[in-house]
């Protein structure tokens, strides 16, 4: 089964503090994605990236940043973390196929619980 | 604009009873959408996905739903829910895997399913 590892399941950060979110698939996928999750709006994409060193902005990206230096892994920074980021953030993989009986379906992590105080 | 909408944001079924999850959407392309389920505590994972063919689509856990374009629904449905069954309910909407492009998935705000024993 395809895995998709989020390094830290709970955080708790100080407003400043620059906060770094590990995210590693192990299937070999080319696209891999950062969304937030809050009660009452469901999953927004914070970025996404097609490719080593590639990104692009989701519809929240102001107050992020990404790095994807390896194929397998995607990383999303918080440059100073504020209380309004306090939040949970899902990494999300696939492959791009154009068969689509398994193309663009996302595998997801288990999630990272930020709270900034 | 593309937008998914979960009319329900609470449900409460008894065990055995029948389900209907409402999810409809607004999409300018041939829309691939999808059903993922969250349990507590975990990430995202995927129900069932329809991209074209038969409106009527298989997942697992024994859950369907039927694509209605008419309508721009997609709604999800079980003949008996079971107590494991209670968890988060996401639609979601991308773009065909026909039409090129990198899947940016739409989420809706999510439907939280709780059942009675």
């Amino acid at each position: 089964d395809v895995k998709v590892t989020q390094s830290s399941r709970y955080l708790v950060k100080r407003t400043g503090e620059k906060v770094f979110l590990e995210c590693v698939q192990d299937m070999d996928h080319e696209n891999m994605f950062w969304y937030r999750q809050d009660p009452g709006l469901g999953l927004r994409l914070i970025y996404f990236s097609y490719d080593v060193k590639m990104k692009e902005k989701g519809d929240i990206p102001e107050g992020y940043s990404v790095s994807r230096e390896k194929k397998e892994r995607f990383s999303l920074i918080l440059e100073s973390a504020s209380t309004n980021q306090t939040s949970m953030y899902l990494c999300a993989s696939s492959f791009w196929d154009q068969n689509p009986s398994g193309a663009n379906v996302l595998t997801f992590g288990a999630g990272s619980r930020l709270t900034v105080l | 604009a593309q937008s998914v909408t979960q009319p329900d944001i609470h449900i409460t079924v008894s065990e055995g009873a029948s389900l209907e999850l409402r999810c409809n959407y607004s999409y300018g392309a041939t829309p691939y959408l999808f059903w993922y389920v969250q349990s507590p505590g975990q990430g995202l994972q995927l129900l069932l996905k329809y991209f074209s063919g038969d409106t009527l689509v298989q997942g697992i856990k024994g859950f369907e739903a039927e694509f209605k374009r008419s309508q721009s629904s997609f709604n999800l449905r079980k003949p008996s829910v079971h107590w494991s069954d209670a968890a988060e309910y996401f639609c979601a909407v991308g773009s065909s895997p026909f039409s090129g492009g990198y899947n940016k998935l739409i989420f809706g705000a999510g439907t939280r399913l709780a059942v009675h024993p």
